[in-house]
């Protein structure tokens, strides 16, 4: 069965401090993972898709990387206005999507 | 260019009402899809589109949901009745069903609150 695990589920940094939020993976044939970003109250919003292992997308203080059973989303000094909940997806032979809980990142000015 | 628009943004029912929500995707994607929201939780999926065709609606609890796709473009979502345990944020999104950029794009979501 596709699944999509996060870990952490919420995660605390200070601004400035870098950390990575991860995304594990089981699917029957990848044909995407996708990075999202919610704020509270909207929908989520497309941050990245990734395709095969060994890509990497980068946008400001964000990076997306993927393995063959994970991907990694780096954020490098991050801001306040980072905080928001980040959730991964995948998509699969079948074109169906699967999410993930999400991880809840607070950023501390 | 148009994001995908839901409306209404908020709804407040009794249970065993009605309620029904609309969805315009974003011009020219086939796919359309419906997901709900749970406090705390990743979006689930509903119901998904391949233009007019309901392609996938495993997860759809069809004794009081119900869904539309007229000519291939908006779209309905209905539950009737309602319960208590409906209450959530209920979220559109459209996609290309083929070709490279695949990534699906969300509305706002409508939230339900039954009560």
């Amino acid at each position: 069965e596709d699944q999509v695990t996060q870990s952490p589920e919420a995660l605390r940094l200070q601004e400035g401090e870098s950390s990575s939020l991860n995304c594990s993976y089981t699917v029957s044939g990848l044909r995407g993972l996708f990075w999202y970003r919610q704020d509270p109250g909207k929908g989520p919003e497309f941050l990245f898709t990734l395709y095969s292992a060994g890509e990497e997308k980068e946008k400001e203080r964000l990076k997306a990387t993927l393995t063959k059973k994970e991907s990694f989303l780096h954020i490098t000094a991050p801001k306040p206005e980072d905080s928001a909940t980040y959730l991964c997806a995948v998509r699969d032979n079948f074109n169906k999507f699967y999410f993930g809980s999400g991880t809840k990142l607070n950023v501390k000015p | 260019e148009a994001g995908v628009v839901q409306s209404p943004r908020y709804k407040i029912i009794e249970k065993k009402q009605p309620v029904a929500f609309w969805c315009n995707p974003i011009s020219g994607h086939n796919t359309l899809y419906w997901y709900r929201q749970n406090l705390g939780q990743g979006p689930e999926l509903l119901i998904r589109y391949e233009n007019e065709e309901a392609v996938d609606d495993s997860q759809l609890p069809k004794d009081r949901f119900s869904a539309e796709r007229l000519k291939g473009v908006d779209s309905t979502l209905k539950i009737q009745p309602a319960e208590l345990g409906d209450s959530a944020v209920y979220l559109c999104a459209s996609s290309h069903r083929r070709g490279e950029n695949t990534e699906a794009f969300f509305g706002q979501g409508t939230r339900l609150t039954v009560v």
